[in-house]
């Protein structure tokens, strides 16, 4: 088993829909890390996070260290979201563990 | 504006050739990463560096071998000595090591290498 898993692996929605792509993990973290992977291989930081909940834009990501648990949502989804989500933990002091991504596809 | 750049983007070898993938960071960062991405797994650490003149093996590291003579440049050499190099290759760099919360994470386009 993967220390870090996400659910769904693929997701498919219409335009406007609410999203949300969920990350658990087995280990203990000092943060997590939401990416974003474009369909040419470049990655993005969307936030970074150790508790709580953080919102920019129409993305909001929320973390229980309890539950061990995350989950990003995205609110009136655009084609323009489609991308693969990767959720990473950062684990003691500089270990960063990824999970296999969420492919997600926004159909207009 | 300041970045990660990667190169080549595309990349193609024959087996037994060595090559090497460059990656030049303008953000004044110390610490950099090389990531390994194949098909329906997570990211990879292949090597990291903390400091110039310093870095570390990740968790697939052979075959590969890297230098950090430079703070801005990460250079990774994919030898054949690695087995099955064909993957998508990452590079990211860190403002420091990541400690707790202060390990915002910048990423490269990343550089597809074929092995033919």
């Amino acid at each position: 088993k993967n220390e870090v898993e996400q659910s769904p692996q693929n997701l498919t929605a219409q335009e406007g829909e609410f999203i949300t792509i969920n990350c658990s993990y087995s280990v203990g973290i000092s943060a997590l890390h939401w990416l974003q992977q474009h369909p040419g291989g470049g990655i993005v930081s969307l936030f970074m996070l150790s508790s709580g909940k953080k919102k920019h834009g129409r993305l909001i990501a929320t973390i229980n260290i309890q539950e061990k648990h995350s989950s990003l949502h995205i609110t009136a989804s655009h084609p323009r979201d489609s991308a693969v989500y990767i959720c990473a933990v950062i684990q003691g002091a500089q270990k960063l563990v990824f999970g296999q991504g969420t492919r997600l596809t926004i159909n207009p | 504006d300041g970045g990660i750049t990667q190169s080549p983007k595309y990349l193609f070898r024959k087996e037994g050739q060595n090559v090497t993938l460059s990656c030049e960071q303008n953000l004044n960062h110390d610490a950099m990463y090389w990531y390994r991405q194949d098909p329906g797994q997570g990211l990879r650490l292949i090597y990291y560096s903390q400091i110039v003149n310093d870095f570390q093996k990740g968790d697939i590291a052979e075959g590969y071998s890297v230098s950090r003579e430079k703070k801005e440049s990460f250079p990774l050499t994919v030898t054949s000595a690695q087995k099955n190099p064909t993957a998508f290759y990452l590079c990211a760099s860190s403002i420091s090591a990541l400690v707790g919360n202060t390990g915002e994470l910048f990423f490269g386009e990343g550089s597809r290498l074929t092995v033919l």
